[in-house]
């Protein structure tokens, strides 16, 4: 079956301009999440959903980062006013269940990189 | 503050041998870890999950270990083979509703010599 798809695979971006990177998630699943990983490092968390409600948002690193998803399925992480720091690749997960110890299946990524 | 480690030295081994990969915590108690398989240009794929209250996991060629004592999980891949070399992370939660957030260690890569 169709997996976590994200688009667009790659974008550049001039800095200062604003980005948005979509997420469709397994169909179905009820969490979404998004992260955020560095060349050579580990995912970092974003941010949560649970269905339409943004349940977590902790690990937005500053206001000009803003996550929707609207109708409890497809999600967007937008980036306004996007700087260098922001280059990065941005990993879409989403899971099954409600709670407890659930697996996270991630999408392909969206490779971010500013200019 | 969360922290997870792992060996960010680069493992190489021959095929067929055991390929044991390492990761840490500190600073929390996680209900849980996972390992996950990330291969360049894609996302992590999902391998193992083991609980808190749980020794030791095994599927096919692969086992995981916790030892809270240590904070310690153990990771190994037997009879390792080319198609093993990839980059493998470890990643905690604390399985609470609200906070699903996983913390991930900075990954270990793997290279198997055929």
């Amino acid at each position: 079956g169709a997996g976590v798809s994200q688009s667009p695979r790659y974008k550049v971006a001039k800095r200062g301009q604003d980005v948005a990177l979509r997420c469709d998630p397994i169909s179905g699943h009820v969490s979404l999440f998004w992260y955020q990983q560095a060349l050579g490092q580990g995912p970092e968390f974003l941010t949560y959903f649970q269905n339409e409600a943004q349940l977590d948002k902790s690990g937005l690193p500053s206001d000009r980062f803003f996550a929707e998803r609207p109708e409890g399925s497809v999600s967007t992480l937008k980036i306004q006013r996007t700087q260098q720091e922001d280059s990065a690749v941005y990993l879409c997960a989403s899971s099954l269940e409600y709670g407890g110890t659930d697996t996270q299946y991630f999408g392909p990524g969206t490779r971010l990189t500013v200019l | 503050s969360q922290k997870i480690e792992q060996n960010s030295e680069a493992l190489n081994i021959q095929e067929g041998k055991t390929a044991t990969l390492t990761c840490n915590y500190t600073n929390y108690s996680p209900a849980y870890l996972q390992w996950y398989r990330q291969d360049p240009g894609r996302g992590p794929v999902f391998l193992l999950l083991i609980r808190e209250n749980e020794k030791e996991k095994r599927k096919e060629r692969l086992k995981v270990t916790f030892d809270t004592t240590l904070k310690q999980s153990l990771f190994h891949i037997t009879a390792s083979q080319p198609a093993d070399s990839a980059t493998y992370l470890c990643a905690s939660g604390r399985g609470d509703t609200g906070r699903r957030a996983l913390t991930f260690g900075s990954g270990t890569r793997l290279q198997v010599q055929p």
